[in-house]
């Protein structure tokens, strides 16, 4: 099972492009990887999802190596409304591993 | 629209006491699960299940018990309650492998 690593905590300025890191060296191949974001008092919300190379949406980018044994978020240009807890999640249909959670600070 | 109702949002209870939280998701999602978050934010995933079946079921007490009535509902019944009980229990639901969709929690506490 591929149990992940995250930094506790970031601080960043409203503005700027955050990135935040998740290391997964035990990611299996049939592995997804998986970005949440979560208020206080909320359940998690999706952010996004990808098996290898880049995705992008509307609200974020998530950059995976080629030896898919890291991935990074990227929220462009964060308002003081990112400030949340990001989860990242590797694991496929049956077997999951949720992180400890970044808790990212946005300050004005 | 609800996608991932639980019920209640609050429970304040005695030890020794049985209680249970109900889920529903209204968005044909054939899969479902019971997390549980303690205080310090870790999230623990307790049970899966897959058009009523049970795919996963890590290692929790014997004392909470999933229950699926039907594809739509995955509720959580808890005996004998204790102390360390105490957390946020979080219904969600997905799509297979796709992005899962999370409820409200339910704030546990026991006296």
């Amino acid at each position: 099972l591929a149990k992940t690593t995250q930094p506790i905590s970031m601080d960043s300025y409203e503005g700027q492009e955050v990135n935040i890191t998740c290391s997964h060296n035990n990611i299996a191949t049939n592995d997804y990887i998986t970005w949440y974001q979560q208020f206080p008092s909320q359940g998690p919300r999706f952010i996004i999802q990808g098996y290898k190379t880049k995705v992008t949406n509307e609200v974020a980018s998530l950059f995976i190596p080629a030896d898919r044994k890291s991935s990074t978020l990227s929220l462009p240009r964060v308002s003081l409304s990112d400030t949340a807890v990001y989860y990242c999640l590797v694991g496929n249909f049956n077997k999951f591993y949720f992180g400890s959670g970044t808790k990212l600070n946005v300050k004005p | 629209d609800t996608a991932v109702s639980q019920t209640p949002k609050y429970l304040v209870t005695q030890m020794g006491n049985d209680k249970s939280i109900k889920c529903e998701q209204n968005l044909g999602h054939d899969t479902m699960y019971w997390y549980k978050q303690d205080s310090k934010k870790f999230l623990k995933i307790m049970f899966s299940y897959n058009n009523k079946e049970l795919i996963i079921n890590e290692t929790v007490p014997n004392r909470f018990s999933p229950k699926s009535p039907d594809k739509a509902h995955l509720n959580l019944h808890i005996n004998s309650l204790e102390l360390g009980d105490s957390a946020v229990y979080f219904c969600a639901s997905s799509q297979v492998t796709r992005e899962q969709f999370f409820g409200p929690g339910t704030r546990l506490t026991v006296l």
